[in-house]
């Protein structure tokens, strides 16, 4: 099984500024025949279920603010919100689409400092 | 509109049974694989269960496999799931979701609202 290992686990941001989560994955999740990395970005606010944000790595699903942008390849990942705002507190998770078990990472939670 | 409604969750007890259902609308169903993930009280996100649109291949995580049965009926616009020998760390919100595309598994785009399993006795 593929392990995503995020981080950091929490993390407090002020209004404005930059949030960067990591996800590692334990194997590539590269497909070599397509050059497309299966890792997909979610936002979970309570009480709701996750949203799609980012798949592909760092194709943004429609509908999602530019402020949300990923990149990476291979085995190693990052979900930047470049100016946070004050809906953007949730929690966020990464999940590989390589194989299955599709396995998702463990979530970071952003707040605000 | 896409729309995912689940239905079937309830209390249970270890060693029971539950059969979850979700139904879908708006989107030709029987061209996307379907999806279930669960969420335990407080916990993270677990992938459950996948199967592709004619139903050709089916998934299972670990902790389910041989307890659980994904199915579907494309004529019914209808996603199924059985849960035998239910345990209480099977206790959670069961999600229905749909990838985003009817071409590749790239995400999961639309999710229901979830319905709650809680096994105790």
């Amino acid at each position: 099984d593929i392990v995503m290992t995020q981080s950091p686990d929490s993390l407090a941001v002020s209004l404005g500024e930059r949030a960067t989560i990591n996800c590692k994955s334990s194997q590539s999740v590269l497909y070599s025949s397509t050059n497309k990395n299966y890792l997909a970005w979610y936002q979970q606010k309570p009480g709701h279920p996750p949203k799609l944000l980012i798949y592909w790595a760092s194709t943004r699903e429609s509908g999602v603010p530019d402020r949300f942008s990923g990149s990476g390849s291979g085995t190693d990942f990052t979900l930047t919100i470049s100016s946070l705002q004050a809906e953007d507190v949730a929690v966020y998770y990464c999940q590989q689409h390589y194989n299955t078990p599709r396995t998702f990472g463990q979530g970071t939670k952003v707040e605000i400092k | 509109e896409v729309q995912l409604v689940e239905s079937g969750g309830g209390l249970v007890k270890p060693g029971g049974s539950l059969r979850l259902s979700c139904a879908a609308s708006g989107f030709t169903f029987s061209s996307y694989s379907m999806n279930w993930v669960r969420q335990a009280p407080g916990k993270g996100l677990e992938w459950v269960s996948s199967i592709t649109s004619s139903s050709s291949y089916i998934y299972y995580a670990d902790s389910v496999k041989g307890r659980f049965t994904i199915s579907r009926d494309n004529a019914k616009n209808s996603l199924y799931l059985q849960m035998n020998s239910l345990r209480a760390e099977d206790t959670a919100v069961y999600y229905c979701a749909r990838d985003l595309l009817s071409t590749d598994i790239v995400g999961y785009a639309y999710w229901g609202q979830g319905t709650l399993v809680t096994v105790s006795s």
